[in-house]
């Protein structure tokens, strides 16, 4: 079946840092991937999604870029603001048999120091 | 405006009793879902609804029910068969078609602990 592995957090930056947060999935057809964000006592927004190769999703100073070759669309930000801090989450929507239901990773959380 | 409301944020039940949560949304969506989120943890799939009067078993629907009897109303009810029901519950929804991206929508959630 369809799955996401994000890497393990805490991931702890200073404010202006490079960030990237991996993400590896496994999945049959051609899937949609998408990244979310959770803030403290929220639910989930909608980052930035990407649906097929090669195409790069972006957002608030995020990317990610759908690599099918590596299976992989990891999370990047240049420069990180203490109000990035968050938890974030990668998944994908498995295709048209999925009927969109998402598989989601476990989430990775995210701290920006001052 | 258009989006997703749960309520309430905040829901203390005594062991042993059903409760009912409730998701409204008025971004005339097809397909509701409601997700179990527990710490460190990814959201798991529940319940989801492609149409009106139809809904699907998720990943872990044992000791839950829902009922989708108008467009924009999905509501869960976790009963007292569920073993270890404290935890943050997600509704969310998507337009439901069957081809392209269906991108899903999240409400704020609620927080349910069992006293």
């Amino acid at each position: 079946g369809d799955s996401v592995t994000q890497m393990e957090g805490p991931v702890t930056l200073s404010e202006e840092a490079f960030l990237t947060i991996n993400c590896t999935y496994t999945a049959t057809g051609y899937p949609s991937l998408f990244w979310y964000v959770q803030y403290p006592g929220e639910g989930l927004q909608l980052l930035l999604k990407a649906t097929k190769a090669d195409d790069k999703g972006s957002n608030k100073g995020f990317e990610a870029t759908y690599r099918k070759e590596t299976t992989s669309f990891h999370l990047e930000k240049g420069s990180v603001q203490v109000s990035d801090s968050a938890v974030y989450f990668c998944a994908l929507n498995g295709g048209r048999s999925s009927y969109g239901k998402l598989t989601f990773g476990q989430g990775t959380i995210l701290t920006v120091h001052p | 405006d258009g989006g997703i409301t749960q309520s309430p944020k905040y829901l203390f039940r005594k062991e042993g009793q059903n409760v009912t949560l409730s998701c409204e949304q008025n971004l005339n969506h097809d397909a509701m879902y409601w997700y179990r989120q527990d710490p460190g943890q990814g959201l798991r799939l529940i319940y989801y609804s492609q149409i009106v009067n139809d809904f699907q078993k998720g990943d872990i629907a044992e000791g839950y029910s829902v009922s989708r009897e108008k467009k924009e109303s999905f509501p869960l009810t976790v009963t007292s068969a569920q073993k270890n029901p404290t935890a943050f519950y997600l509704c969310a929804s998507s337009r439901g078609s069957s081809g392209g991206v269906d991108t899903q929508y999240f409400g704020p959630g609620t927080r349910l602990t069992v006293l």
